[in-house]
């Protein structure tokens, strides 16, 4: 079954430092999901890669599928205290809606 | 739109007692989606539903748990009898087929914690 490790588990970062989490999959990703999740809250869609190589970014989050199709990484430019929450990965396993996610990043910005 | 809701937001029982988790779609949606959230096992998908149907039930964990989509607009998750190790925040999310971005939209969650 094809699983999602995320890296690193937590991240404490000083507030307009850059940093990056990593998703790497045991198995081919045909759709790569990243949300945002704070306390007490449900998941929070950031963005979806879809092709080998792809690039996306939304204000100063910006996230890669590599060309092999099996790592993302989401970069965070300048951080501030309301980037600070878990991120998760998801991914569908082909033909399958039975979604499946990575344990979270939990980062902390401080101000 | 609303979004998707839950009730309750949170819920505390006893060993024993039946639970019941409430789901609200957001309006044209045909997924619905079930999801438990610890912190050892992390994010889990328990069942799936299309157009009302249950299409995958695989991740539910035992006979204890049971859900169910009467309609459209409303689904129910059941825990009977309920077990201090279902404590956890339990998600409801919906998609529509075709959507464009191809996401799925979570609600707020219901923390349950069986004593």
């Amino acid at each position: 079954s094809q699983e999602l490790e995320q890296s690193p588990q937590s991240l404490i970062v000083q507030e307009g430092k850059n940093l990056t989490i990593n998703c790497t999959s045991s198995k081919t990703l045909y759709g790569l999901y990243w949300y945002k999740q704070k306390y007490g809250e449900g998941l929070i869609f950031l963005m979806m890669l879809q092709k080998g190589g792809e690039e996306k970014s939304h204000e100063k989050i910006t996230a890669k599928l590599d060309e092999k199709k099996q790592q993302s990484s989401l970069h965070i430019t300048a951080s501030q205290p309301s980037h600070a929450g878990i991120y998760l990965c998801g991914a569908p396993p082909p033909g399958t809606y039975k979604y499946i996610f990575g344990t979270g990043t939990r980062l902390k910005v401080l101000a | 739109d609303a979004g998707v809701i839950q009730s309750p937001r949170h819920e505390v029982t006893e060993m024993g007692q039946e639970v019941t988790l409430r789901c609200k779609p957001i309006s044209g949606h045909d997924y619905l989606f079930w999801y438990r959230q610890t912190m050892m096992r992390g994010l889990e998908l328990l069942i799936y539903f299309n157009n009302n149907v249950p299409i995958d039930d695989s991740g539910m964990p035992e006979d204890r748990f049971s859900a169910k989509m009467p309609n459209a607009s409303f689904s129910t998750l059941k825990i009977q009898p309920s077990e201090p190790r279902d404590s956890a925040v339990y998600f409801c999310a919906s998609r529509v087929a075709g959507g464009g971005t191809d996401t799925q939209y979570f609600g707020p969650g219901t923390r349950l914690t069986v004593l």
